[in-house]
């Protein structure tokens, strides 16, 4: 069954230091998401992605995160200058081209910034 | 801002119950439904969507969707200690959009 992959599985990285998150999404999908969750919250959404360009973003995907796409496989999100409250599980997410939505997500990038 | 309630929990069932978790929106807007299952330290598993007022039934799961009162639910019969997971009401206003979450329902099923 068609998964979704995310690398590493656990990032420790120091305050003010550059992080990119990787994912490989399932391979017919089309459209992308990366969602993130502090631990004991909720799951939150952080920025969607279609046709090589951002469709929606979050107010906490601020100019120090970013998203790509820089081959046909891999979607990462870069986290420019890490702040300690960046700290939290990041997931990726994909769905197919059709009208049903369903977002189907990866295992998931436990971020610690020290 | 558009919010998806859910009642934390936990709630606590015998195993061979049937349990129901609740889930309301506010943002009237909203178009799908989803049900996600997320273990400790995992990742949300898909369960259960529903796009249309009634009910929907898959297999032990059956989704509830009540337009009117933006109001969501889900019911697991026969529970067993392997449902025991929190259990995440997503919402969204077209198939590609985003999805707002709640807070989750965590489910302990007892033997």
């Amino acid at each position: 069954e068609p998964e979704v992959t995310q690398t590493p599985s656990h990032q420790v990285t120091q305050m003010g230091q550059e992080v990119i998150l990787r994912c490989v999404p399932i391979s017919n999908h089309l459209y992308f998401y990366w969602y993130r969750q502090i631990l004991g919250q909720k799951v939150e959404f952080l920025v969607s992605f279609y046709n090589n360009e951002i469709s929606e973003k979050s107010e906490i995907f601020d100019d120090q995160f970013s998203v790509e796409r820089p081959d046909g496989s891999n979607f990462t999100l870069k986290i420019r200058s890490t702040k300690l409250e960046d700290s939290a599980m990041y997931f990726c997410a994909s769905s197919e081209s059709t009208q049903v939505g369903w977002q189907f997500f990866g295992p998931g990038t436990r971020l610690t910034v020290l | 801002q558009k919010e998806v309630e859910q009642n934390s929990g936990p709630l606590s069932v015998p195993e061979g119950a049937i349990a129901s978790l609740n889930c309301t929106y506010s943002d009237r807007g909203s178009q799908s439904f989803f049900w996600y299952r997320q273990y400790s330290g995992k990742s949300p598993e898909l369960i259960m969507f529903i796009y249309s007022n009634g009910d929907k039934e898959d297999g032990r799961f059956t989704a509830q969707l009540n337009k009117a009162s933006q109001y969501v639910s889900l019911l697991i019969r026969d529970s067993q200690p392997s449902d025991s997971a929190t259990y995440l009401c997503a919402v969204s206003n077209t198939g590609f959009q985003k999805l707002v979450f709640g807070t989750g329902t965590r489910l302990l099923v007892s033997p």
